[in-house]
């Protein structure tokens, strides 16, 4: 079976654009977590959806943004981007929603200049 | 105070060392916890659940202490491929919120 994939592996862009992740779950899995990790320190929790329904946020601001799909797909969202997006975006799967075992796609490197 | 705070390391052993980190946590309304452990450049990888009456897997033992509110991880017989940062996950009681440690780094040496 396929693990989580993302999309883009790799991206640039500048300070005030937008960027829009990809992330498709494990099959069966119905849980998306997003989480952004800057070097030296541990992931941080940004989203989680469950069912299309956004079940868990963490302390980032209102330019984050995520959604899930019928196929259970997520998106994030980035608006109004700064310097100190830049960071590697990790998107997570696991079959429920709530604290369970999750698996991590490879990640979206983000690099605003 | 940290949510959760593990030491940093880096812990440098020997191969056939064992090896053990601890990882304390705030909130004691807790009720879910996990070590990952992520490569270099990599994304983090379930190593183990930890669990009341503690988990074993091979070389590697984790356990959960709620009264002193922290959680440990033994490896023994260190290989050079459990060099890694070992980050433990904790659930911020209540919730969908994980909060990761920020790793402690391991070097098993030859």
């Amino acid at each position: 079976d396929a693990g989580v994939t993302q999309s883009p592996t790799h991206l640039i862009k500048t300070r005030g654009q937008q960027v829009t992740l990809r992330c498709s779950p494990i099959s069966g899995h119905k849980s998306v977590s997003w989480y952004q990790q800057v070097l030296g320190q541990g992931p941080q929790f940004i989203f989680q959806y469950y069912e299309k329904e956004e079940r868990g946020r963490g302390n980032f601001p209102d330019r984050f943004s995520a959604r899930q799909f019928p196929n259970y797909s997520s998106e994030l969202n980035v608006n109004a981007l700064l310097l100190g997006d830049s960071a590697l975006y990790l998107c997570a799967s696991s079959l429920l929603a709530g604290i369970y075992e999750q698996y991590f796609g490879p990640g979206t490197r983000l690099t605003v200049t | 105070r940290k949510e959760v705070e593990q030491d940093p390391g880096p812990f440098n052993v020997p191969e056939g060392a064992t090896v053990a980190f601890n990882c304390t946590y705030s909130n004691s309304a807790s009720q879910s916890f996990f070590w990952y452990r992520q490569d270099c450049r990599k994304e983090p990888k379930l190593l183990m659940s930890v669990y009341s009456s503690g988990n074993e897997d091979g070389r590697f033992t984790a356990q959960l202490n709620r009264a002193s509110q922290y959680i440990s991880l033994l490896i023994r017989d260190s290989k050079l491929s459990d060099s890694a940062t070992y980050l433990c996950v904790v659930d911020k009681g209540g919730g969908f919120k994980t909060i990761f440690g920020a790793g402690t780094r391991l070097f098993v040496k030859a």
